[in-house]
């Protein structure tokens, strides 16, 4: 079946960079995505990968994604307190209308 | 150019009653959709929509009802709230191309 898996709680220290892991089992997925959710807002995108590359980088973040192992990864960099929030990782899976799924979310906490 | 827009934010309902949860998005996409977020759950599709007047129902529909008379707006109708609807809802609108979902910032439903 159609699933995506990810651990739900991370902690890291200001300054240092966070890894958020996704694993996803459908491997005729289109896209993959990262969300990120802050309290009591919308989910807003991040960044997306299209499911023939590797490696995405945009600015603090760094995609990975393995497709034998169906995994992806988001690296942040230089992690700040404003990155606290909920991290969705999605795939889209070419459907009649397109479907997404998402997996629980990530909880990511920034000590100072 | 607002994006997608939900009303209203917050809303107590009593068992039994029915109410109807707003969306609109101004960039002339065509496919919308209507999640459900439960706490540490991902998000589950409820109804989505490929155009004005296609409707269809998603992963968990039973208990709601849609309609899209124009491009901009899908409401999203409860009938008799039940406690089970307690969740926060999204409304997202898709861009063609990288398949990217744009979300609002939610409506969070209580049904006491």
């Amino acid at each position: 079946g159609e699933d995506v898996e990810q651990s739900l709680f991370l902690s890291v220290r200001e300054g240092d960079s966070s890894v958020i892991n996704c694993t996803y089992t459908d491997s005729s997925s289109t896209y993959l995505y990262w969300y990120k959710q802050e309290p009591g807002a919308g989910l807003q995108l991040l960044t997306y990968i299209f499911s023939n590359m590797d490696m995405k980088q945009d600015q603090r973040l760094t995609v990975l994604l393995n497709k034998k192992d169906k995994h992806l990864s988001l690296r942040i960099a230089d992690t700040q307190t404003g990155d606290s929030a909920i991290y969705f990782c999605a795939e889209s899976i070419e459907t009649s209308y397109d479907k997404v799924i998402f997996g629980p979310g990530t909880s990511l906490s920034v000590i100072p | 150019n607002a994006g997608v827009t939900q009303t209203p934010k917050f809303r107590i309902l009593k068992i039994g009653q029915s109410m109807t949860l707003q969306c609109t998005q101004d960039m002339n996409h065509n496919y919308m959709y209507w999640y459900r977020q439960d706490p540490g759950m991902g998000l589950k599709l409820i109804y989505y929509s490929v155009g004005a007047g296609i409707t269809d129902k998603g992963e968990v529909p039973n208990g709601y009802n849609v309609s899209r008379s124009t491009t901009e707006d899908f409401p999203l109708r409860l009938e008799l709230a039940a406690p089970s609807q307690t969740s926060v809802y999204f409304c997202a609108s898709r861009e063609v191309g990288t398949d990217t979902q744009y979300f609002g910032p939610g409506t969070r439903l209580t049904v006491l």
